[in-house]
């Protein structure tokens, strides 16, 4: 256990659904970050927050729409995703930018 | 060229032995080095960290670095079974804020 949440843990959506993740973190950190984690790639940064305010968007299609209300909470809205968009999503805190981070246990999305 | 290279491996190495897993960087400038471990269908998770030039050990586990050939470098003493698992370099960029992955280095540890 890292201090950080994720829900949910696994989701099976349709190319025209609507959803979000929801990320949490316990530890009192300022930055929070998105990765995006596909089969036999790195992981690919999207989005950075520092105190909630976003300071990285890592040329990410805007299908995926981040939100981050306080430094402990991170949401990533979903829509109209495409297949491709299957991967695990990450969720990471760290103190300051760029600090050693501590990952959620992610959530397994598949698109259909 | 990438930004943080690694051998994706298998690297397969005898319960018992010493494992040296390597990762090579870019960008000069960068300063804070990380480690990390993923077993299959979990995430990443932090085992080591470096800021400065030489060694630095905690248990089984040694990280080298050497920003002069930029390179840092991953050793495990004494491999478990339980070591089985994919190796993430992480670097911090000079004044980024944020980390950028290497691919990962797959280490199977046999019996």
């Amino acid at each position: 256990e890292t201090g950080v949440t994720q829900t949910p843990r696994h989701l099976v959506m349709g190319m025209t659904n609507k959803k979000s993740l929801k990320c949490e973190q316990h530890l009192g950190h300022n930055a929070m970050y998105w990765y995006k984690q596909s089969a036999k790639k790195p992981l690919e940064l999207m989005f950075v927050y520092n105190f909630k305010e976003q300071t990285e968007n890592n040329s990410v299609p805007s299908r995926f729409s981040p939100e981050c209300p306080n430094s402990s909470h991170l949401f990533l809205h979903l829509h109209t995703l495409q297949p491709e968009d299957s991967a695990l999503y990450l969720c990471a805190s760290s103190q300051g930018l760029g600090d050693r981070g501590f990952f959620g246990p992610g959530t397994r999305l598949t698109v259909l | 060229q990438k930004e943080v290279e690694q051998n994706s491996g298998p690297l397969s190495v005898p319960e018992g032995a010493i494992a040296s897993l390597n990762c090579t960087y870019s960008d000069r400038g960068s300063q804070s080095f990380f480690w990390y471990r993923q077993y299959s269908g979990k995430s990443p998770e932090l085992i080591m960290f470096i800021y400065s030039n030489g060694d630095k050990e905690d248990g089984r586990f040694t990280a080298q670095l050497n920003k002069a050939s930029q390179y840092v470098s991953l050793l495990i003493r004494d491999s478990q079974p339980s070591d089985s698992a994919t190796y993430l370099c992480a670097v911090n960029p000079g004044g980024g804020n944020k980390l950028t992955f290497g691919t990962g280095t797959q280490l199977k540890v046999e019996l």
